[in-house]
C-alpha cells in the first residue's frame, strides 16, 4: 500500500509564477515530513522539512504547508525559476528509525 | 567532506552474477540507509545501520541481498545471483542520529543494469 502519494505525475508553470506540489499520506502516526528535489543522474537533494507541530515552514522561495486533519502537505515555490525544473519527492519519516517513505514524485517543468 | 559518495556509478552485469556496491557517508553521520529506486517510483527503503549495527531490513531485501558496515564508516551492499528485476538505482543516504535530525543526505546512486 502506498502510504505517501503524489497524485500529479507532472506540473508545468511559467517562470515567475507559483508552483504548488501536493502530497497526501495515510498514516496518522507520521509526524515529520520532507521534500526532496532530484535532477537526472543525481541523488535526491534535501529541500525543506516540517514537523507535525507546525502547519507552515518557510525557507526563501520554498514554503511547505501541512494540514494534519486532511493528511495533506504542499510545497509552494515562488517565484518559480527554470532551474527549479526537476522531480520533487515528498517523504514521511519514521521517527524511531529515521527511514523515509517516499511518494512517487512530481516532475516540475518551469518554462522561461 | 564533500558529501555522500557511491561507487561505482554504473554497473552492467549478466544475470546470475554477483555485484557489490560501496557507500561512503558523511564522516560524522552515524546512520546510513540504503534505498532502491525504479523508474517512475520514489526511493524505497531497503535497510539501515546505526554505526555498525544493522537495525532494520525491508521485506524487499531478499536472501540474495546482504549489507554490511563493518567499522561504522563505509557500507557495502552485495547482490548475489542477480536477476533482471534487480535492475534499479541503488541510493545510499546518511544522517546524524538524534531528535530532530531527520534529514538524510543522499549520494549520487549506483545504477545497476542486469542483462
Amino acid at each position: 500500500d502506498q502510504q505517501v502519494k503524489q497524485n500529479s505525475p507532472s506540473l508545468s508553470v511559467q517562470e515567475g509564477r507559483i508552483s504548488i506540489l501536493n502530497c497526501d499520506y495515510t498514516n496518522s502516526m507520521f509526524d515529520y515530513f520532507l521534500w526532496y528535489k532530484k535532477y537526472p543522474a543525481e541523488g535526491p537533494t534535501f529541500l525543506i522539512s516540517i514537523s507535525s507541530i507546525k502547519d507552515k515552514n518557510e525557507d526563501g522561495r520554498f514554503t511547505v504547508f501541512l494540514n494534519k486533519s486532511a493528511k495533506h502537505l504542499s510545497l509552494h515555490i515562488v517565484p518559480s525559476q527554470p532551474g527549479d525544473s526537476a522531480v520533487y519527492f515528498c517523504a514521511a519519516s519514521d521517527r524511531n528509525t529515521g527511514k523515509l517513505i517516499f511518494g512517487q514524485g512530481t516532475t516540475l517543468q518551469v518554462k522561461p | 567532506d564533500t558529501g555522500v559518495s557511491q561507487d561505482p556509478r554504473h554497473k552492467i552485469t549478466k544475470r546470475g552474477q554477483n555485484v557489490t556496491f560501496r557507500c561512503d557517508p558523511i564522516s560524522e553521520h552515524n546512520r546510513l540507509y540504503w534505498y532502491r529506486q525504479t523508474l517512475g517510483q520514489g526511493p524505497e527503503f531497503l535497510t539501515y545501520f546505526q554505526n555498525e549495527a544493522q537495525l532494520e531490513k525491508s521485506r524487499l531485501l531478499s536472501d540474495r541481498f546482504s549489507a554490511e558496515r563493518p567499522k561504522g564508516s563505509f557500507s557495502t551492499l552485495e547482490i548475489q545471483r542477480t536477476e533482471q528485476g534487480d535492475s534499479a538505482m541503488y541510493l545510499c543516504a546518511s544522517s546524524p542520529a538524534g531528535m530532530g535530525l531527520l534529514e538524510q543526505y543522499f549520494g549520487p546512486g549506483t545504477r545497476l543494469t542486469v542483462t
